[in-house]
C-alpha cells in the first residue's frame, strides 16, 4: 500500500524551514526518505527504524511516530540546493519485501 | 556514487521489440529492487529480489520479467514494448529489510 506525503509542493526562501509529512494505513517497520533532482537518480537521506533506530546525514533530521504509522522530514534553514522532489518509502512489515514509495513532494527553494 | 551500476544508461527501441536493462548491486548487497518512474511521476516498484530468489512483486506487466543470478546482478526483460514504456528504470539495491536502499543511476528507456 503507497504511503501517502504531505504537501504535495512547496515553495520557500532561501532560510525557511519545511515539514514534510508521510502517512501509512498499514503498520510500518521502516521509513526511508530519498530526494530526487530532476532526471537523476533519487538519494538515499534517511532511515527510520521501528525502535527508535536512525541513520541518515548528518544535517537531515526526521521523526517516526509507529504507532500513527507516520514520519515527518524537517528541512531548516533551506539552501537552494535542497530543491528536488522528496520521497519516502515505507515496508509494511515483517513477512513483507515491498519497499514502496509515496508520490513525492516537490520543493522548490527559491532566493 | 552509489555502487549500483545499471546499464545501459539510454536505450532507443522500437515498437515491438524486446530489451533487456542489467543492474550490478553494490557489494555485499542481497536485495535487488526494480522501479518505473514515467515522466514527473513517482516510483512504480515493480519487483524484488533477495540472493536470487523472487520475494515482493508490484503491478509489474506480464510482458516484463526480471530474474537474479547466483552473481547477484539482476536483468529486467521488456518484451513487445509499447510507446507507454518509454520511461526511466531504476534499480536498487540494499542488504535486507530495515536497511538503507541504494539507486543506480537509470536507464532512460525510449519506444518510438
Amino acid at each position: 500500500q503507497q504511503p501517502v506525503q504531505s504537501p504535495q509542493a512547496v515553495i520557500l526562501r532561501e532560510g525557511e524551514d519545511a515539514v514534510i509529512n508521510c502517512s501509512s494505513s498499514k503498520a510500518l517497520y521502516s521509513v526511508h526518505w530519498y530526494r530526487q533532482k530532476h532526471g537523476e537518480a533519487p538519494v538515499f537521506l534517511m532511515i527510520l527504524l521501528k525502535g527508535g533506530e536512525q541513520k541518515g546525514h548528518e544535517k537531515i533530521s526526521a521523526s517516526f511516530n509507529e504507532k500513527k504509522q507516520q514520519s515527518s522530514l524537517y528541512l531548516t534553514a533551506s539552501q537552494l540546493s535542497y530543491s528536488g522532489t522528496y520521497f519516502c518509502g515505507t515496508y509494511s512489515g515483517a513477512g513483507s519485501y515491498q519497499l514502496t514509495f509515496g508520490k513525492g513532494t516537490k520543493l522548490s527553494v527559491i532566493p | 556514487d552509489s555502487g549500483v551500476t545499471q546499464t545501459p544508461k539510454h536505450l532507443i527501441t522500437a515498437t515491438g521489440q524486446r530489451v533487456t536493462l542489467r543492474c550490478s548491486p553494490r557489494s555485499g548487497d542481497l536485495s535487488v529492487y526494480w522501479y518505473q518512474q514515467s515522466l514527473d511521476q513517482g516510483l512504480q516498484f515493480l519487483i524484488q529480489y533477495y540472493n536470487g530468489e523472487e520475494r515482493a512483486k508490484g503491478n509489474i506487466l506480464e510482458r516484463f520479467s526480471a530474474q537474479q543470478f547466483p552473481d547477484l546482478h539482476s536483468e529486467l526483460n521488456l518484451s513487445s514494448l509499447e510507446l507507454g514504456d518509454s520511461a526511466l528504470y531504476f534499480c536498487a539495491s540494499s542488504g535486507g529489510v530495515g536497511t538503507e536502499a541504494f539507486f543506480g543511476q537509470g536507464t532512460r528507456l525510449t519506444v518510438v
